[in-house]
């Protein structure tokens, strides 16, 4: 069974710049979620999606960040403008149920990016 | 607030025991996960635990106590391999992880 892929792996650019990120989850998974990870911290829930639809998106600052997940496969995150602050790696996680006690999420390499 | 407590940093010798301790409060609980994840790399799955008690698993072991919003992962026979941070997430009320920073492991020959 193939894994969750995201692309690029890295990517730097200046502030004001936009970038996006695509993730392609695990074949079947209903839900899959975009995390923020600051170096040192824990991963940060930006989005999470069931299916084609947003099930919380409370803590994506939508003023710059938005994200998509056309035809309840495949997603983009995407920032515009980028903010130094924004250097973090960005992760796409899956998983088979869209709720329930278990539910082990399946993460992807991560995108690192750089704001210059 | 929701807040998982856990130590920034251990260090534990090749060959020897560690515990990752958790402490954790909530708005719910739907279990307890650990994840390992190692330098530049994602979270990889190591644990679920949502009733009170001990789960074995080779190596590794992790314990839950709900009614003391507590949980700890042990990891025996230490390899080098084993150093890497390792993640504590609560599932809360709404099926939502919340996230500790991870305790950084390092592990000396």
């Amino acid at each position: 069974e193939a894994g969750v892929a995201q692309s690029p792996r890295y990517k730097i650019i200046e502030k004001r710049q936009s970038v996006a990120f695509w993730c392609n989850p695990i074949s079947g998974h209903a839900t899959l979620y975009w995390y923020q990870q600051i170096l040192g911290q824990g991963p940060k829930l930006l989005i999470q999606f069931q299916n084609n639809g947003v099930v919380d998106d409370s803590q994506l600052p939508k003023d710059r960040f938005s994200a998509e997940r056309l035809k309840g496969v495949d997603s983009t995150l995407k920032i515009q403008p980028a903010k130094l602050e924004d250097s973090a790696v960005y992760l796409c996680a899956s998983s088979k149920l869209a709720g329930g006690v278990y539910n082990e999420q399946f993460f992807g390499p991560g995108t690192r990016l750089t704001v210059l | 607030g929701q807040n998982i407590d856990q130590p920034t940093e251990m260090t534990a010798t090749e060959g020897a025991i560690v515990q990752i301790n958790c402490t954790y409060q909530t708005s719910g609980f739907n279990g307890l996960f650990w994840y390992q994840q190692h330098a530049g790399e994602a979270p990889t799955f190591l644990s679920y635990n949502v009733l009170d008690g001990l789960e074995e698993k080779g190596r590794f072991s992790s314990f839950l106590s709900r009614s003391k919003g507590y949980s700890y992962l042990l990891l025996k026979e230490l390899q080098m391999k084993d150093s890497a941070s390792y993640l504590c997430a609560v599932m809360d009320s709404n099926y939502q992880l919340i996230w500790g920073a991870g305790t950084k492991l390092i592990i000396k020959p």
